[in-house]
């Protein structure tokens, strides 16, 4: 069964100190791997798509980084304004257009 | 603005009503989605739409019924309604690009039953 597992489930971070949060999945085969900031009372806000071990994507203090297995998102001197929750998602080969999404990491940044 | 707008975006309800949520997206995507996230925040299909025919249906009850009268809009309507109903609904809409897939998500409508 697809499956997609995100650790830790919360984070704590001064502001300016950097850590990385994980995502690990089993799938079939990846058609691709997607990294989503939710803020309170909103939906999933895009970041990245990921769709072969290797890639790696950069956006402002955020860099996602994939392999055969799991999926780290780094982020790098963080302010309060990156605190909210951030979801992985995978979207299986052959599994039409569905995304599974994992559990969430909220992520805490105090100044 | 282009974007997936839901409404509702607050909707309480008595146990065994019936009601019903709206979503439009006007990025001309061909494929529309209902997810819902639960009280621990965990995001699932319901449903998936490409171009009006129904492509997923995850096993969900039959009270929920969704409904796509042109690929711009994808209504879900819900019969009965359960205590365990209670949960935020997302609607989004997804189109393959050069890019890859982008997925565009609405901002919710937040279910409450009593």
């Amino acid at each position: 069964e697809d499956q997609v597992t995100q650790s830790p489930e919360a984070l704590r971070l001064q502001e300016g100190e950097s850590s990385s949060l994980n995502c690990s999945y089993t799938v079939s085969g990846l058609r691709g791997l997607f990294w989503y900031r939710q803020d309170p009372g909103k939906g999933p806000e895009f970041l990245f798509t990921l769709y072969s071990a290797g890639e790696e994507k950069e956006k402002e203090r955020l860099k996602a980084t994939l392999t055969k297995k799991e999926s780290f998102l780094h982020i790098t001197a963080p302010k309060p304004e990156d605190s909210a929750t951030y979801l992985c998602a995978v979207q299986a080969t052959g599994n039409t257009d569905k995304l599974i999404f994992g559990t969430g990491t909220r992520l805490q940044v105090f100044p | 603005d282009t974007a997936v707008s839901q409404t509702p975006k607050y909707l309480v309800t008595q146990m065994g009503n019936d009601k019903s949520i709206k979503c439009e997206q006007n990025l001309g995507h061909d494929t529309m989605y209902w997810y819902k996230q639960d009280s621990k925040k965990f995001l699932k299909i319901m449903f998936s739409y490409n171009n009006k025919e129904l492509i997923i249906n995850e096993t969900v009850p039959n009270r929920f019924s969704p409904k796509s009268p042109d690929k711009a809009h994808l209504n879900l309507h819900i019969n009965s309604l359960e205590l365990g109903d209670s949960a935020v609904y997302f609607c989004a809409s997804s189109q393959f690009d050069r890019r890859g897939y982008g997925y565009t998500f609405g901002s919710g409508t937040r279910l409450t039953v009593v």
